[in-house]
């Protein structure tokens, strides 16, 4: 069976701060995608990031940056210099096809 | 370019009506996906089409729950005798053969009193 945790449920911190939200994974096809998705308070999903399975090239993108992992089946997702817009539910989720998610993490980031 | 588009975006309703909800997807897309959020949780899988054919349906949908896509663009998700705890929000995302990323549209919130 495919399962995406999210272990943690809420982080709070202050503007400025970097914070890392973690998502481990299961499945047992060889070929897989990986998404991190953002929803902000106005309800609509955003993609982030997408990585495949054959593609463990971590990714820096401005103030995002992404670390997979196959061997311990990871995919965690930091931001640098947290901004109080960064403000949102962050949800990393698996996909064969449909998207399996997990229960998201919700970030505060305070001024 | 068009983003993923769902109308209601609100929906507020008795027990036992029934609801249509319709999602308009990238125009290149053939892929049309419907989920379900309830609050605290991530969305979870209803159902999914690729052009007009509907491919896969989860145990969540139940016999009440019915999803047309008959041209293979637009596409209507249909909840009967609505209970409440049918009450989500109900979200749509389409993709492209060959290309995995799924895009969202804002939703529609239901409310079942």
């Amino acid at each position: 069976a495919q399962k995406v945790t999210q272990a943690q449920t809420e982080i709070s911190v202050v503007e400025k701060e970097d914070v890392t939200l973690d998502c481990v994974y299961e499945t047992r096809d060889t070929t897989y995608y990986l998404f991190w998705y953002k929803q902000p308070p106005s309800g609509e999903l955003v993609f982030l990031i997408r990585r495949n399975s054959f593609d463990e090239q971590n990714e820096i993108s401005g103030r995002y940056s992404w670390n997979f992992q196959k061997s311990t089946s990871s995919f965690n997702f930091t931001i640098t210099a947290s901004q109080v817009v960064d403000s949102a539910v962050y949800f990393c989720a698996l996909s064969g096809g449909k998207l399996i998610f997990g229960q998201g993490t919700t970030l505060q980031v305070k001024p | 370019d068009t983003g993923v588009s769902q109308n209601p975006r609100h929906k507020i309703t008795k027990r036992g009506q029934n609801v249509t909800f319709r999602c308009d997807p990238i125009s290149e897309h053939n892929r049309l996906y419907w989920y379900r959020q309830t609050l605290g949780q991530g969305p979870e899988f209803l159902t999914y089409f690729q052009n007009e054919a509907q491919l896969e349906k989860s145990r969540l949908l139940s016999d009440r729950f019915s999803a047309e896509r008959p041209k293979g663009s637009f596409s209507t998700l249909e909840i009967q005798r609505t209970e409440q705890g049918d009450s989500a929000m109900y979200l749509c995302a389409s993709s492209s053969t060959g290309r995995e990323t799924q895009y969202f549209g804002p939703g529609t919130r239901l409310l079942v009193l």
